[in-house]
């Protein structure tokens, strides 16, 4: 069965500093991966998805992610955290078509 | 022009009742999906519905049951409430041949006393 995790449950950063938030996933193949935010009290706004072609995905608000099939991990990346920034941030797979799978969240801090 | 919204956005009764939540989607979708997310913040599907089959998480009880009046709408009816159904609830939708575009509402929040 499909599976995702996210190691980190709770990240603070400073505002200013770069962040890496990490996802690994559990399937045979390499199925669609997604990067979610969850702002307090709102639905979930889609941040980037990789389907094929360059590892590197770039998407909105400045963040990016890199898919590294050795290591089956979809990376996300932000240079500089800005204080609207802190949320939760779900990794989701899908594999093609099927239902999302969603990991269990990285929640962000971000400190003046 | 909210693309998937939701009803009421925090819904807070006595075990035992039952109750409805809204959902409507104005982006042409032809599918349409309920997770639930729990008090750790984990995210599963429930339910995905289309006009030609329901497809239902086995682990989720019958107490719980879409119902779709038209292709824009599915309400998540729950039957004898319990503690445990105490959850944010997102509806989403997505093309029948693009599942993986999915468009979420901005969750339900139920609270079970």
């Amino acid at each position: 069965a499909q599976s995702v995790t996210q190691p980190d449950i709770h990240i603070t950063v400073s505002e200013g500093a770069s962040l890496e938030l990490r996802c690994n996933y559990s399937y045979g193949a390499t199925p669609y991966l997604f990067w979610y935010v969850q702002s307090p009290g709102q639905g979930l706004q889609l941040l980037l998805k990789y389907f094929s072609g360059d590892t590197l995905v770039q998407g909105i608000k400045g963040f990016e992610a890199e898919f590294k099939r050795s290591q089956s991990s979809f990376n996300l990346r932000k240079p500089s955290v800005h204080w609207s920034d802190a949320a939760e941030y779900f990794c989701a797979v899908n594999n093609y078509g099927q239902n999302f799978v969603f990991g269990p969240g990285t929640r962000l801090s971000v400190l003046p | 022009d909210t693309a998937v919204s939701q009803t009421p956005k925090y819904l807070v009764t006595q075990m035992g009742n039952d109750k409805s939540i809204k959902c409507e989607q104005n982006l042409g979708h032809d599918t349409m999906y309920w997770y639930k997310q729990d008090s750790k913040k984990f995210l599963k599907i429930m339910f995905s519905y289309n006009n030609k089959e329901l497809i239902i998480n086995e682990t989720v009880p019958n107490r719980f049951s879409p119902k779709s009046p038209d292709k824009a709408h599915l309400n998540l009816h729950i039957n004898s409430l319990e503690l445990g159904d105490s959850a944010v609830y997102f509806c989403a939708s997505s093309p029948a041949d693009r599942r993986n575009e999915q468009f979420f509402g901005p969750g339900t929040r139920l609270t079970v006393l």
